[in-house]
């Protein structure tokens, strides 16, 4: 199978500070990642597209200057939640489909991220 | 738009017996992708089992099968023998035919699984 990393797996930030998630694709290419956020209990809600290249595409809902996501390489996609809130408290998950194999999305082990 | 359905928010079953996780779904498209996905409390996604539509047949993976009804929306998982290790939240996912940045997964709220020893 095809294995995605995330980093850091769980962060605690003071409100206001930003804060930076790796998503990476170890033995695949990716030209498509996906961001969802998952509230305790709760499902996974896409928050948007990460596509190599170009500018992501956000769901409508998601502030995209809030959280900023850059995609530079094949294998990295990176999100940052900037001036983090308690409200931005969440899991933060990334899944990849293999690049011209688009049947089955890899999921990363996802971030915990706590705002105080 | 595509909708997702679990209607049962918890479901125990007890050791070595057999449970059914039940997922309707709304779409107006006639090819799409269906899984099963099996979240343990480490809250790794893992995939179960995954469904093409355009496939009659019912797709199995081990102890793990559904039930597809095309024509009613259905997408039911049956776990046979259960085991301890089972126990986890499961989603039902729906996915359109296209690649690229339109393959995103629609969740259903999912179902938490207890398996009783």
């Amino acid at each position: 199978g095809a294995v995605v990393s995330q980093h850091p797996s769980r962060v605690i930030c003071k409100s206001g500070t930003s804060v930076k998630i790796e998503c990476r694709s170890l033995d695949f290419q990716a030209t498509t990642m996906f961001w969802y956020r998952q509230f305790p209990k709760q499902s996974l809600m896409l928050m948007a597209t990460s596509n190599e290249g170009s500018k992501a595409t956000y769901e409508q809902g998601v502030e995209k200057d809030k959280f900023l996501i850059n995609h530079a390489s094949l294998t990295l996609s990176t999100l940052t939640v900037t001036s983090a809130h308690p409200e931005d408290s969440s899991f933060y998950i990334c899944s990849a489909p293999k690049t011209g194999d688009w049947e089955t999305q890899y999921f990363g082990p996802g971030t915990r991220l706590l705002v105080l | 738009a595509q909708t997702v359905t679990q209607s049962q928010p918890e479901m125990s079953v007890q050791e070595a017996e057999t449970v059914t996780l039940s997922c309707t779904y709304d779409t107006s498209e006639s090819d799409y992708y269906l899984f099963w996905y099996k979240q343990p409390p480490s809250r790794q996604m893992i995939l179960v089992i995954r469904q093409e539509a355009y496939k009659q047949q019912n797709a199995t993976e081990n102890r793990f099968s559904v039930n597809f009804q095309k024509a009613a929306k259905s997408f039911s998982l049956k776990i046979s023998d259960s085991q301890l290790g089972d126990a986890a939240m499961y989603f039902c996912a729906y996915r359109s035919p296209y690649g690229g940045s339109q393959g995103n997964l629609i969740f259903g709220k999912g179902t938490k699984l207890s398996v009783k020893p």
